[in-house]
């Protein structure tokens, strides 16, 4: 079956712009997680949902960034007033089961760049 | 605060020898512990995982220990291959918590 998608791969936006970036887990899967990875870095936690409900968000940097899967499946990560410190590889990940040795299947990221 | 740190940034080895990564984590409460593998463009693939209980995990080539006592962690790839090129992540977790933290990466070059 399909694996994690995101849309848009890359993303070019002007400072002070909104965007928002797209996951879609694998189907079934119950756990999403979604991560920021600046250059050079590895992935770092921004927030997790457990189907519908986001379980934690300790890992957003500001209140600028909002991240929803209302239906339980597809999600969307939100990101208001760009900043260029907002440029990244964001990262989206789905697992089946909410806890444990759980096994994350990542997408390939959406490449975000604030001019 | 870095928790999780890959301190070799890269490393080169020849074709059929063996590649050792290197991870060390600073949380005790870390029990679960997974490594990832990074082509270009492309998310993170899942590799090898291992539990605090045991010491040693084999999955083919690939071979994580785990000293805890250390909070040392290494990857052995045995043979290495041209295909094994990528950067590698070490990441931990608590078996119970939601939170993955990944190290920065080692970018393994396997030279034919």
């Amino acid at each position: 079956g399909a694996g994690v998608s995101q849309s848009p791969r890359y993303k070019v936006a002007k400072r002070g712009q909104d965007v928002a970036l797209r996951c879609d887990p694998i189907s079934g899967h119950v756990s999403l997680f979604w991560y920021q990875q600046a250059l050079g870095q590895g992935p770092e936690f921004l927030t997790y949902f457990q189907n519908e409900a986001q379980l934690d968000k300790s890992g957003l940097p500001s209140d600028r960034f909002f991240a929803e899967r209302p239906e339980g499946s597809v999600s969307t990560l939100k990101i208001q007033r760009t900043q260029q410190e907002d440029s990244a590889v964001y990262l989206c990940a789905s697992s089946l089961v909410s806890s444990g040795g759980n096994t994350q299947y990542f997408g390939p990221g959406t490449r975000l760049t604030v001019l | 605060d870095q928790q999780v740190k890959q301190n070799s940034p890269s490393l080169s080895v020849q074709e059929g020898r063996i590649s050792i990564l290197n991870c060390d984590y600073t949380n005790s409460m870390f029990d679960y512990f997974l490594w990832y593998k990074k082509y270009p463009a492309e998310g993170p693939t899942f590799l090898i995982s291992i539990s605090s209980i045991k010491d040693k995990n084999e999955d083919g080539r690939f071979t994580v220990f785990l000293n805890k006592s250390a909070k040392h962690l290494s990857l052995h790839i045995v043979p290495s291959q041209p295909g094994d090129s990528a950067v590698y992540f070490c990441a931990a977790k608590r078996l119970n918590g939601n939170q993955f933290y990944f190290g920065t990466g080692t970018s393994l070059t396997v030279i034919p």
